[in-house]
């Protein structure tokens, strides 16, 4: 595998659920990143970790709780979600978090039905 | 801080018809700047960047953008669009080279090519 990946690419999930979204990157960065991507609204960031610590929490509820155990993974735990919260959400990795690009995985699709 | 305006939401333009898309950015620092491509339930592709040196930049697929410090912009172009262009670009800006300058994204524009 090359790149960023997210697993899995589609999710439809009830309002009660637990689920976790997977990211993996094998470009060897050090920064990742969460966003969520709604319908007719910006980019939203969502999280940041660098070096696997947490560094940003743009408001997010704490029924969206993230996880980095190491540079290479980072995960969101999805708990108790609202039918608002439906979007894609985009993994990114840079190399530090000094103004670089970032490179973006394919997405998951979440549905909450 | 930073900010990225692009005008125009939707941009639509013929089959062999030059594209423009045009962004503007506000930042405090010399920028970094970048345009990435979206396509349908896709994440985002790295179009082409500028950080420092020759202010006009070439990409992939063909398109380029120029760096224009005084007019605080960075406008995308083709100069002959295809049906595979159809997707929706976002544009990006950094504060550069600096800790803690994350990407800042505009609010993107959908271009549709008609044949």
């Amino acid at each position: 595998e090359t790149g960023v990946t997210q697993t899995p690419r589609h999710l439809v999930m009830g309002m009660t659920n637990k689920k976790s979204l997977k990211c993996e990157q094998h470009l060897g960065h050090n920064a990742m990143y969460w966003y969520k991507q709604s319908a007719k609204k910006p980019l939203e960031l969502m999280f940041v970790y660098n070096f696997k610590e947490q560094t940003e929490n743009n408001s997010v509820p704490s029924r969206f709780s993230p996880e980095c155990p190491n540079s290479s993974h980072l995960f969101l735990h999805l708990h108790t979600l609202q039918p608002e919260d439906s979007a894609l959400y985009l993994c990114a990795s840079s190399p530090d978090l000094k103004g670089y690009e970032q490179y973006f995985g394919p997405g998951t699709r979440l549905t909450v039905t | 801080a930073q900010s990225v305006t692009q005008l125009g939401s939707h941009v639509s333009v013929s089959e062999g018809a030059l594209v423009l898309l045009r962004c503007n950015y506000s930042s405090s620092v010399p920028p970094y700047l970048f345009w990435y491509v979206q396509y349908p339930n896709q994440g985002l592709q790295l179009l082409l960047k500028y950080t420092t040196g020759a202010t006009l930049v070439k990409g992939i697929n063909g398109f380029e953008a120029e760096f224009k410090k005084s007019e605080t912009s960075f406008h995308l172009t083709k100069p002959s669009a295809h049906m595979s262009d159809a997707a929706e670009y976002f544009c990006a800006v950094s504060g550069g080279n600096n800790a803690g300058n994350m990407l800042t994204f505009g609010g993107g524009t959908r271009l549709m090519v008609k044949p």
